[in-house]
């Protein structure tokens, strides 16, 4: 079973609005953290926001939210006042809270939603 | 700021040659990864390594292996390429392994296996 999935494969919206990306995960784990990255067309993956399973309050990075509703198991990325460099594809991504070996366990990646900015 | 390069954005191969996909973080990073992404299917970890000559199975380590000689590098090695291991390669590191432990990307290499 898919442990992220993202069901838009592609978004568009107007410069200034403001887009929300969905993001539902699967988990038994009580302890997990939650993020979500950017990928412009150069290819290269940026950090965008972070969200761990117990933290009360929603995370907010600038522009860029994360509306966080445990109990429905979602993780939407909201974006404000687009921009056209927001155009980009967008992951979200898990790690859960059991170790692999020495280390805490991978990140997962949902399959992506492709944002496109219109001017 | 933290960077991650790797040492081709771009690579033709033919199938069965043997292929290696250097990638080389500065930040002093415990662990790093190997991540082959594919339309439609995101992200799949390879491998990944938590030290020095250290290396972990990910979800789809067949046909690949990976050599992590010294902290700051590390090999993706496809030891006799084949037509569907034509993807883009990302590598990443990332500082501590605990659970709010952010990973950085390098570039990404696009490999055609012919």
């Amino acid at each position: 079973a898919q442990k992220i999935t993202q069901t838009q494969p592609g978004m568009f919206v107007q410069e200034k609005e403001a887009v929300t990306l969905d993001c539902t995960y699967d988990t038994s784990d009580q302890s997990y953290g939650l993020f979500w990255y950017k990928q412009p067309s150069s290819g290269e993956m940026i950090f965008l926001i972070y969200q761990g399973s117990y933290d009360e309050q929603n995370a907010t990075e600038g522009r860029y939210s994360l509306n966080f509703q445990k109990a429905r198991k979602s993780a939407n990325l909201v974006i404000s006042a687009s921009q056209l460099g927001d155009s980009a594809m967008y992951f979200c991504a898990m790690r859960e809270g059991k170790y692999s070996g020495t280390s805490y366990g991978k990140l997962t990646f949902g399959q992506g939603t492709i944002l496109t900015v219109h001017p | 700021d933290v960077k991650v390069t790797q040492s081709s954005r771009y690579l033709v191969k033919r199938t069965g040659e043997k292929v290696f996909l250097e990638c080389v973080q500065d930040m002093d990073h415990e662990n790093m990864f190997w991540y082959r992404q594919d339309p439609g299917l995101g992200l799949r970890l390879i491998y990944f390594s938590y030290d020095v000559k250290m290396k972990e199975k990910g979800d789809i380590p067949e046909g690949y292996s990976v050599s992590r000689e010294k902290k700051e590098r590390f090999s993706l090695i496809l030891e006799s390429a084949s037509t569907n291991q034509t993807s883009m390669y990302l590598c990443a590191s990332s500082l501590l392994g605990d659970l709010t432990d952010t990973q950085y990307f390098g570039p990404g290499t696009r490999l055609t296996v012919l």
